[in-house]
């Protein structure tokens, strides 16, 4: 099956540093999802992006879905930015969300 | 927040109960999945349900199985429960027929196992 794999698996940052979160997977995708989890377990939908470039906010996000990788932008980070950050993708031809490992952020003030 | 929501928050349970955990899905949605999560990884799939049917399944026995009522909302059933079943269960749910597959999740069940 399709392999996802999460760089890095930890990160501190001060508050208002920036970072880059990479999601590297194996097949095509037709569905790759950013979420983040916060400490009570919710998963948080940050973006849907199976290709190109798309910005919410203090985040953005890039699919090169050619050479199966995406980048998660964070800037001026805060400390409500702390948790886990997963990615998911959907291989084509079925229908499960197969996630990383995820990267576990801490911003510390 | 999403609109999917699940019921109960948290549960404790002794190995070899059964349990049941119910999700409701978001307004408009007609899909719905179930994941695993256990502590320190990332969610994995149990099955998916679209119009009452199973139609996608994970690496996991029969024991874990799930029902799809006409209003989309679902159950997830655990038989006969391990310890190695205690984990977050999170449920999420998706439109099938727009094409874009985006998936919503609920705050998830905490399942204790003793």
């Amino acid at each position: 099956g399709i392999q996802v794999e999460q760089s890095p698996p930890d990160l501190i940052l001060q508050e208002g540093a920036n970072s880059t979160l990479r999601c590297n997977f194996s097949d095509s995708v037709n569905n790759l999802q950013w979420f983040h989890q916060n400490p009570w377990g919710q998963l948080i939908n940050l973006f849907y992006i199976p290709s190109g470039t798309k910005q919410n906010g203090r985040l953005s996000a890039t699919t090169v879905a050619t050479e199966r990788y995406s980048l998660l932008y964070i800037s001026s980070s805060q400390t409500t930015d702390s948790g886990v950050y997963f990615c998911a993708v959907r291989a084509t031809g079925f229908q499960k969300l197969v996630f990383g490992t995820g990267t576990r952020l801490l911003v510390s003030p | 927040e999403t609109g999917v929501t699940q019921s109960p928050t948290h549960l404790i349970k002794t190995r070899g109960q059964q349990v049941t955990l119910r999700c409701s899905s978001q307004s408009g949605h007609n899909t719905v999945s179930w994941y695993q999560q256990a502590l320190g990884q990332g969610p994995q799939f149990i099955f998916q349900y679209y119009r009452e049917e199973e139609n996608g399944r994970g690496n996991f026995p029969p024991r874990f199985s799930g029902l799809q009522f006409p209003n989309y909302s679902s159950e997830l059933n655990v038989n006969a429960l391990e310890l190695d079943d205690s984990a977050l269960y999170l449920c999420a749910s998706t439109d099938y027929g727009r094409g874009t597959y985006e998936q919503y999740f609920g705050p998830g069940t905490r399942l204790t196992v003793t």
